[in-house]
């Protein structure tokens, strides 16, 4: 298995407060990404990155940042989390622009 | 702008059935294109991956999958499932080039019955 580690795994917040997932890679792989996978919508991009700082959105941005200050940490960040937001998410790496390797997943609940 | 249509939800299955997951995708020049399996309380695991040659591609566990470019489909098979194939099935695609993004389908979810 690729060497992708999500923190936490779990975790229960409350309506309007900031939430950071972190996403850490052992594969120096350029690319990281962020998906959240929801019941009836498969896994829908968030925000990925494609090197150190350099970041873009994805078609489900709105209320997340990210940011990547080193090659094998990717953060994402809710400012104000909602409940629109419980899902649970998964970091992604690549190195190419092709296979994806997946991390373990983070399940979100905001009450 | 892209996008991955899988047309069965939810199939249910008996062991040692054949299965067809079907999967049309949105977009007119050279894609790439996945396959990903999700085992109960785990992570995506790549099935299969075509990116160009041989349009019938094999996979793990005895999976494989066609890609018929004039139908824009790329549909999953496996001759006899088994119980331990229960699981959500991915289809995914992406364009060669640019940044590794991947669109995926809504998922199928496949239960196989003993």
């Amino acid at each position: 298995d690729a060497g992708i580690t999500q923190s936490p795994r779990h975790k229960v917040t409350e309506t309007g407060t900031p939430v950071t997932l972190r996403c850490h890679q052992t594969e120096n792989h350029r690319y990281m990404y962020w998906y959240r996978q929801d019941p009836g919508h498969g896994l829908r991009l968030i925000h990925y990155s494609y090197g150190v700082k350099d970041t873009d959105k994805g078609e489900v941005s709105d209320g997340y940042s990210v940011s990547r200050s080193k090659t094998e940490d990717f953060l994402l960040t809710l400012e104000s989390a909602t409940s629109s937001q419980t899902s649970v998410y998964f970091c992604a790496i690549s190195e190419t622009a092709g296979e994806l390797f997946f991390g373990e997943g983070s399940r979100l609940t905001v009450l | 702008a892209q996008s991955v249509s899988q047309h069965n939800h939810h199939v249910i299955l008996s062991e040692a059935a054949s299965l067809e997951l079907g999967c049309n995708y949105s977009y007119g020049g050279t894609v790439n294109l996945f396959w990903y399996v999700q085992y109960p309380g785990q992570h995506l695991q790549l099935l299969l991956k075509y990116f160009s040659g041989d349009p019938l591609v094999k996979g793990i566990k005895g999976f494989e999958a066609e890609f018929i470019k004039s139908k824009f489909s790329f549909n999953l098979r496996k001759p006899s499932v088994q119980w331990s194939d229960t699981a959500e099935y991915f289809c995914a695609v992406n364009v060669p080039g640019n940044t590794g993004k991947l669109i995926f389908g809504q998922g199928t979810t496949l239960q196989v019955k003993p």
